[in-house]
């Protein structure tokens, strides 16, 4: 079973629009971390927030935690036609040492 | 700073053949990941590796499934006899330290016919 679940499964927006991707998991974590894929190729990692953090930044991504909610978020802004891709959050269920991945939102961002 | 690597890129196979795929993880990365991924998922771990022990392969299919990294650095997925279902991207990936963010390959695209 996946311990993260993508919402929503599929996103199409304009380019120069906020592409905004929600993740909720259930057991607890020490980590959170968002990946990318695009079409046929393996994961770039993106991101990583731990458990002790709400947000964090890196360029155009943010990315919110909110582990009473065991949910997290990822926003892009300002999005380009390039940023079409598969968004993966995954975890660390329970502390574990396996990399646990959600079903993924398909980004499309039209030019 | 050199990628994973990972061989074949793709292959074709007939269903009860035998298949093998090689990982060459980022140097003095000691741990090791394989994953599968069918088309529209997300990936599904299937064993990791901590050098050269295995860590976890509760989600290995073991009466078809095997892996071994031998000396603690490259790594090879075996699939004997194939099935149908057995279609997916095989991914590996490593990281310096677990858990924490992994680099990955490009994955070997594997379609059983």
């Amino acid at each position: 079973s996946q311990q993260g679940e993508e919402d929503p499964q599929a996103l199409s927006i304009q380019e120069g629009e906020n592409a905004t991707m929600n993740c909720s998991y259930k057991t607890s974590i020490n980590n959170l971390q968002w990946y990318r894929q695009n079409s046929g190729r393996g994961l770039v990692h993106l991101i990583l927030i731990r458990s002790n953090e709400r947000e964090k930044h890196s360029g155009r991504l943010r990315v919110t935690l909110d582990t009473s909610k065991k949910s997290s978020s990822l926003l892009i802004t300002a999005s380009r036609a390039a940023d079409t891709a598969s968004y993966f959050c995954a975890t660390h269920p329970g502390g574990s040492n396996m990399l646990t991945f959600g079903g993924g939102t398909r980004l499309m961002v039209k030019p | 700073e050199a990628g994973v690597a990972q061989s074949p890129r793709y292959k074709i196979i007939e269903k009860r053949q035998s298949v093998a795929f090689w990982c060459n993880p980022i140097s003095g990365h000691a741990t090791l990941y394989w994953y599968q991924q069918i088309l529209g998922q997300g990936p599904k771990l299937l064993i990791q590796f901590q050098n050269n022990g295995v860590v976890d392969d509760s989600q290995l299919p073991k009466d078809r499934f095997s892996a071994e990294r031998l000396k603690g650095v490259d790594s090879t997925l075996k699939i004997q006899p194939a099935k149908l279902e057995d279609s997916a991207v095989y991914l590996c990936a490593s990281s310096s330290t677990s858990p924490g963010s992994s680099i990955f390959g490009q994955g070997t695209r594997l379609t059983v016919v």
